[in-house]
């Protein structure tokens, strides 16, 4: 199985500020990462995929980028609504295998 | 607008059975493979099952290998997944998505299952 090891686990941040994840596979999964953000009591909700490409409707202060083993998520300008856990998902090789995931946080 | 509802969660006894349904809406079912995701109460996402768009092909994760069973009909555009031989450390939301190896997947809100003397 391919491992996704996602750092840090967790994350604190002021309004504003920008902050990045990063998320590392255990073999090459080329662009195929896909980035979800979930609030506390509702489903994860896709937020980047194909490692860079934002979906629909999400704002543009999200970002990834990325390819291979190495991939980063970027929040430019951190919003209060912004908090949430994130986790980053490859599907390159079944079993689809996800990061351990960030919990951000607001100072 | 893609939706899934998922039903048929509930509170059952160490090595008990229980099926899950996920009724889908707002996209061409059969056009799509299918998942269903995991999560313990507090925990980490784990993807436990999918199947292909005409249910030809199933996959499972080796935590469940054998005891689950996943499903389709997409002429009442639904997915299922049949538990067996359930163990404490099945408690989890289950996530029933559309897809598996291409794009992102898209989730229903989920149903709770929780195994318990």
């Amino acid at each position: 199985d391919i491992q996704m090891t996602q750092s840090p686990s967790s994350l604190s941040a002021s309004v504003g500020d920008s902050v990045t994840i990063t998320c590392q596979a255990s073999q090459d999964i080329s662009k195929y990462l896909n980035w979800y953000q979930q609030k506390l009591g509702t489903a994860p909700k896709v937020l980047i995929y194909d490692a860079s490409k934002l979906e629909r409707g999400v704002p543009s202060r999200f970002s990834g980028s990325g390819s291979g083993t190495y991939f980063t998520f970027t929040i430019s300008s951190l919003q209060p609504e912004d908090i949430a856990t994130y986790y980053c998902q490859q599907y390159d090789t079944l079993p689809i295998t996800f990061g351990q995931g960030t919990r951000l946080e607001i100072k | 607008e893609v939706h899934l509802v998922e039903s048929g969660g509930g509170v059952v006894r160490p090595g008990g059975s229980l099926r899950l349904s996920c009724a889908a809406s707002g996209f061409t079912f059969d056009d799509y493979a299918m998942s269903w995701v995991r999560q313990a109460p507090g925990k980490g996402l784990e993807w436990i099952s999918g199947i292909n768009w005409n249910g030809g092909s199933s996959r499972y994760a080796d935590s469940v290998k054998g005891r689950f069973t996943i499903s389709r009909d997409n002429a009442k555009k639904s997915l299922y997944l049949q538990l067996s031989s359930l163990r404490a450390e099945d408690t989890a939301f289950y996530y029933c998505a559309r897809g598996l190896r291409s794009g992102p997947l898209v989730w229903g809100h989920g149903t709770l299952v929780t195994v318990s003397s």
